[in-house]
């Protein structure tokens, strides 16, 4: 029972590349996130997902795209890296919507971009 | 806005000396308030959730506390397995699907 599972673990890449960030869970969690965390900063919202085949807007989604194609995957895309994307980038999951529904983290992708 | 502040930022702690971490907040209807613990190079992991003013919940050296704008979470006597960054998160009414998380308490207890 792996939980949560992020790949790559670390990735660098020059501005203007793409990448896609992918994130599978075997909990059968309706419930998908995409965070970023920078220093000194908390957790930030980019997109999350309420079920197969829906996307939604966080608080920092500019420069980021997801696709839920099937209910244990989420994916992040960045079409055109830019230097302010370097941070590490964290999926989760959740059963319910909250109200005490827990996240279930991966362990994170640390993108730099130069 | 809603806002959610830990402090200190940083905690070193001998062995065995008790301390406490504070997450004050300030949200219009707060549905829940989550700590998590994150290890170096690893997603945080869910401790506990509190709903309502006055409540506490335990696990093990820590416990956690609610008021109506902030909480605790007390570490008892620590260990070195202690060490690591605490976070807080308040869930609002207003938005179920969204965490606000405060920044962070990195506590190294040394043996």
């Amino acid at each position: 029972n792996a939980g949560v599972t992020q790949t790559p673990k670390f990735r660098v890449l020059k501005t203007g590349q793409s990448m896609t960030l992918l994130c599978a869970q075997d909990m059968n969690h309706e419930y998908m996130y995409w965070y970023r965390q920078d220093p000194g900063m908390g957790l930030r919202l980019i997109h999350y997902s309420v079920g197969e085949g829906t996307t939604a807007k966080g608080e920092v989604p500019d420069g980021y795209n997801v696709s839920r194609l099937k209910k244990q995957n989420f994916l992040l895309g960045l079409e055109s890296a830019a230097p302010s994307q370097t941070s590490v980038y964290f999926c989760a999951s959740s059963y319910g919507r909250g109200f005490g529904s827990p996240l279930h983290f991966g362990n994170g992708t640390r993108l730099t971009v130069t | 806005e809603d806002q959610v502040t830990q402090s200190p930022e940083a905690l070193r702690l001998q062995e065995g000396e008790s301390s406490s971490l504070n997450c004050s907040y300030t949200v219009s209807g707060l549905r829940g308030l989550f700590w998590y613990r994150q290890d170096p190079g690893k997603g945080p992991e869910f401790l506990f959730t509190l709903y309502s003013a006055g409540e506490e919940k335990e696990k093990e050296r820590l416990k956690a506390t609610l008021t109506k704008k902030e909480s605790f979470l007390h570490i008892t006597a620590p260990k070195p397995e202690d060490s690591a960054t605490y976070l807080c998160a308040v869930q609002v009414r207003s938005n179920d699907y969204k965490l606000s998380f405060g920044a962070g308490t990195t506590v190294t207890v040394r043996a």
